[in-house]
């Protein structure tokens, strides 16, 4: 997992409840991800950044959102408008985009 | 559509024994192809990674093969051990958008004693 932390580890809410996920890295890495993992499905991009202060959406980034006011953070945050969230959400980071990715731990979110 | 297929789903071996993973891609171009593996519950970690002129890469009992004109790769895992039971994803990487990646499904693998 590297220099990457995610927390926490598992996380429950219930339907309508925003919840953030948090990610950090202390590798001095300017790129950082979120994907979402499904059964049986790859990876997908919900949203990225480059650089501080910067961040584009991804493939599935509706009833997501996220910010980037440090290098080292990335959270993200699930909203009441994400259709299905419950989900393993795995945040990544590179030195820059293209750059090899090191991923985190992961999160996984349950919602009923 | 940029894809990347893998086979089979899953796969149980006995230790000791080899296996070869797919994995099939249309993503064109590409810049590198990666093997991931994870566990249960965690983030994937790289096993391997390769260009587009690159035909095979190893890692200790892992080695992967390219086949760029078929657009083919394989995983091979050598003399198994139960912690190799994992999930192992094949990533492309698309030159043409900005070098995103492309995941697979991946492939299950377990190892029984």
């Amino acid at each position: 997992d590297g220099g990457i932390t995610q927390s926490p580890k598992y996380l429950f809410r219930k339907e309508g409840q925003n919840v953030t996920l948090s990610c950090e890295q202390n590798l001095n890495h300017d790129a950082m991800y979120w994907y979402r993992q499904d059964p049986g499905q790859g990876l997908r991009l919900i949203y990225y950044s480059q650089i501080v202060n910067d961040f584009q959406k991804g493939d599935i980034a509706e009833g997501y959102s996220v910010s980037r006011e440090k290098k080292e953070s990335f959270p993200l945050t699930v909203t009441s408008a994400q259709k299905n969230p419950t989900a393993f959400y795995l945040c990544a980071s590179s030195i820059g985009v293209g750059n090899e990715q090191y991923f985190g731990p992961g999160t996984r979110l349950t919602v009923t | 559509k940029n894809q990347v297929e893998q086979s089979p789903q899953s796969l149980i071996i006995l230790e000791g024994k080899n296996c070869t993973l797919q994995c099939n891609y249309t993503v064109s171009p590409f810049s590198n192809l990666r093997w991931y593996k994870q566990d249960t519950g965690r983030g994937p970690v790289s096993l391997t990674i390769m260009t587009f002129s690159e035909n095979t890469k190893s890692n200790g009992r892992y080695t992967a093969t390219l086949d760029a004109d078929t657009k083919q790769s394989s995983l091979h895992i050598t003399a198994s051990q139960l912690s190799d039971s994992a999930s192992y994803i094949c990533v492309v990487s698309a030159r043409e958008y900005g070098n995103k990646l492309v995941f697979g499904a991946g492939t299950i693998l377990r190892v029984k004693s």
